[in-house]
């Protein structure tokens, strides 16, 4: 059975830390690895990622996956406010839209 | 560019009947899948449509249908509704099966 497993599921810190969250995978025929932020209802997207081992970076996130290890992380540095929401991660099925996600990790950055 | 549009917002319904979702992708995507989240189960996926044919289901009753339209535009039905049917329902749009998913609001579902 297709599996994504996230963690931790929660994680509070003080504003100006950096985070990294983890999201390890054992799906069949996989393809792809997505990361959203989830605030209130829509799923924001934030990465896609295909190939091993290159960095993706926007702003101060920053993402990698590893395909021999099947995990990706997503680090964000100098957390702010509004960086407090659920981090979902997903792996895409090969030839398919069909994602398979993790629990999520809930992130509260305390001013 | 607009971004996925679902409709309704919210809905409140009641055990034993049926509801339709309707879910308008950004314009020019042809793929749309649709999700259940719940708080226990979390993100899970219902089916997908591309060029209305569906693609992929997930391990859902029967009572769970959709549909896809010409112009892309998908509905999700649920018959004979269950207080298990609670729950924010999502669907999703890509203009193919690699390249990034968009979610839109969601609609949320409340059985009573």
């Amino acid at each position: 059975e297709d599996k994504v497993v996230q963690s931790p599921l929660s994680l509070v810190v003080h504003e100006g830390d950096t985070v990294t969250l983890n999201c390890s995978y054992e799906v069949t025929n996989f393809r792809s690895l997505l990361w959203y932020k989830q605030e209130k209802k829509a799923p924001t997207f934030l990465f896609m990622l295909t190939s091993s081992g290159i960095e993706k970076k926007s702003g101060r996130l920053s993402s990698i996956l590893d395909k021999k290890e099947l995990f990706s992380i997503l680090n964000i540095t100098a957390t702010q406010t509004g960086d407090s929401a659920i981090y979902l991660c997903a792996a895409r099925i090969q030839g398919a839209q069909k994602l398979v996600f993790g629990q999520g990790t809930r992130l509260t950055i305390n001013p | 560019k607009a971004g996925v549009t679902q409709t309704p917002r919210y809905l409140i319904k009641t055990r034993g009947q049926q509801v339709t979702l309707s879910c308008s992708p950004i314009s020019g995507h042809r793929s749309v899948s649709w999700y259940q989240q719940t708080p226990g189960q979390g993100l899970q996926f219902l089916f997908e449509y591309f060029s209305e044919t569906q693609r992929n289901k997930g391990n859902f009753p029967g009572r769970f249908s959709g549909r896809q339209f010409s112009n892309s535009r998908s509905e999700m039905n649920v018959s004979t509704l269950e207080l298990g049917d609670s729950a924010l329902y999502l669907c999703a749009s890509s203009s193919t099966s690699t390249t990034e998913a968009f979610f839109g609001q969601g609609t949320r579902l409340t059985v009573v």
